[in-house]
């Protein structure tokens, strides 16, 4: 168990919705990432917030959106949801805000599937 | 632009053989972390190892390995003696350029590894 919590474990729509994907940080971790996992692009960076604000972007598409609260948990917003869209989403956490690269850890992933 | 490369798609070994992934990284920057990362049929992402660019020392946990050589950018990963418990997709993953706390890894496509009993 890393600690951190994804929420929902899976999630089925359709075309055109949109959808939130939760996540809860390890205690005291302070940065929450997030990356796409699909068969055809593998394991993408999306985003990273740090402490409430946004640190790097990745290939994230317009449609889609996150945002770190105060209590540090993020939610990744989908809209317009497109079947290329189905894939497993993963969060992940770590402690570090500078300095030497830290270990992040994982969820068990939000499987997205868009009929 | 950062690139890595793991070759080998999918790997099958019978129990007991030794087995080694191989991982091919491309940067620019002379300041950056390589790391592998396991994901086993239950879909969590599991931290193995993270390196430095600095330090080309090998590493070895147990029956794990890790072969880190800057003249050929890569970093690979042996398993010796290997159980049906290491069937998993292994990732090889690289950052650099860390400003202000901003990290990206950059992940290869992973390899499938199937030890078969």
């Amino acid at each position: 168990d890393s600690g951190v919590t994804q929420t929902p474990k899976h999630l089925i729509t359709a075309t055109g919705q949109r959808v939130t994907l939760r996540c809860s940080p390890r205690s005291g971790d302070l940065s929450v990432y997030w990356y796409q996992q699909s068969l055809d692009q593998g394991l993408q960076f999306l985003i990273q917030y740090y402490n409430g604000e946004e640190r790097a972007k990745g290939n994230i598409l317009e449609r889609f959106s996150a945002q770190q609260f105060p209590d540090l948990h993020s939610e990744l917003n989908l809209s317009s949801l497109e079947l290329g869209d189905s894939a497993l989403y993963f969060c992940a956490s770590s402690a570090v805000a500078g300095g030497p690269a830290g270990e992040l850890f994982f969820g068990e992933g939000s499987r997205l599937t868009v009929l | 632009a950062q690139k890595v490369t793991q070759a080998q798609t999918e790997i099958s070994v019978v129990e007991k053989e030794d087995v080694t992934l191989d991982c091919v990284y491309e940067t620019r920057d002379t300041t950056y972390y390589l790391f592998w990362y396991k994901q086993p049929p239950s879909g969590e992402l599991v931290f193995l190892i993270r390196r430095n660019s600095f330090d080309e020392q090998n590493e070895i946990s147990g029956r794990y390995s890790w072969n880190f050589q800057k003249s050929t950018s890569s970093f690979n990963f042996t398993i010796t003696a290997s159980q049906v418990v290491d069937s998993a997709v292994y990732f090889c993953a690289l950052t650099s350029g860390i400003i202000q706390g901003a990290q990206k890894l950059v992940f290869g496509q992973g390899t499938r590894l199937t030890i078969n009993p």
